[in-house]
């Protein structure tokens, strides 16, 4: 089955600097790729996503990179502010009549005022 | 239009006893899924239902059991509860069709004691 490796575990950056997450899989096959972000106490949730037909993906201050022949994939936000300080997940799936979702296991985000 | 609605919220067992979890939805999604989430383990997939009438196994589904009650509903029973089983439980659906977004429930605070 598929297996999604996320790095890093923790990452704390300054307010206004770059934050970069990355992940690899497993399974050439896979061709969705979504990202969740995941406040204190609270549910998941998607923030962008990624299909295999192309390799970057931008909306407002984040953004998604996909290498299909390296199999890895990476989140860039940009200008962190206080508020993206979260969990981040990544995700890994074939399109089909049904999503089994295999996630990442995720990175602590903290954003220092 | 509440999403994914789980109840309850936050629940305490001893060893031994039995619960269920409850979900629904009124996105009128064909898939709906159970998720385990425990701290640095990201969120392990415990039994997923495709569509209505069918209910399948995830990564750790033993200790578990599902049930699809109808297109809105799926429940997550424990018929022994052990502390390992100390978690917070999401519940998700989707429409299941190709690469689209899975919604999140609140979630279910479990402490098996």
């Amino acid at each position: 089955g598929e297996n999604v490796e996320q790095h890093p575990s923790t990452l704390s950056v300054q307010e206004g600097d770059s934050a970069v997450i990355k992940c690899t899989y497993s399974d050439s096959a896979s061709n969705y790729f979504p990202w969740y972000k995941q406040e204190l106490g609270k549910r998941p949730q998607l923030i962008i996503d990624i299909r295999s037909n192309v390799g970057e993906k931008k909306d407002q201050r984040i953004a998604v990179t996909l290498n299909k022949t390296a199999k890895h994939f990476s989140l860039h936000i940009t200008e962190t502010q206080p508020e993206d300080s979260a969990v981040y997940f990544c995700a890994a799936l074939i399109a089909g009549g049904y999503q089994k979702v295999t996630f990442g296991t995720g990175t602590k985000l903290q954003v220092i005022p | 239009n509440a999403g994914v609605t789980q109840t309850p919220k936050f629940q305490v067992l001893k060893t031994g006893q039995s619960m269920t979890l409850q979900c629904a939805q009124d996105m009128n999604h064909n898939s709906m899924y159970w998720y385990r989430q425990d701290p640095g383990m990201g969120l392990r997939l415990i039994y997923y239902s495709a569509s209505e009438g069918t209910t399948d196994k995830g990564e750790v589904p033993n200790g578990y059991n599902v049930s699809r009650l109808n297109k809105r509903e799926f429940s997550l029973r424990l018929e022994s509860a052990a502390p390992s089983q100390t978690s917070v439980y999401f519940c998700a659906s989707s429409s299941g069709q190709i690469q689209e977004t899975q919604y999140f429930g609140p979630g279910t605070r479990l402490l098996v004691l």
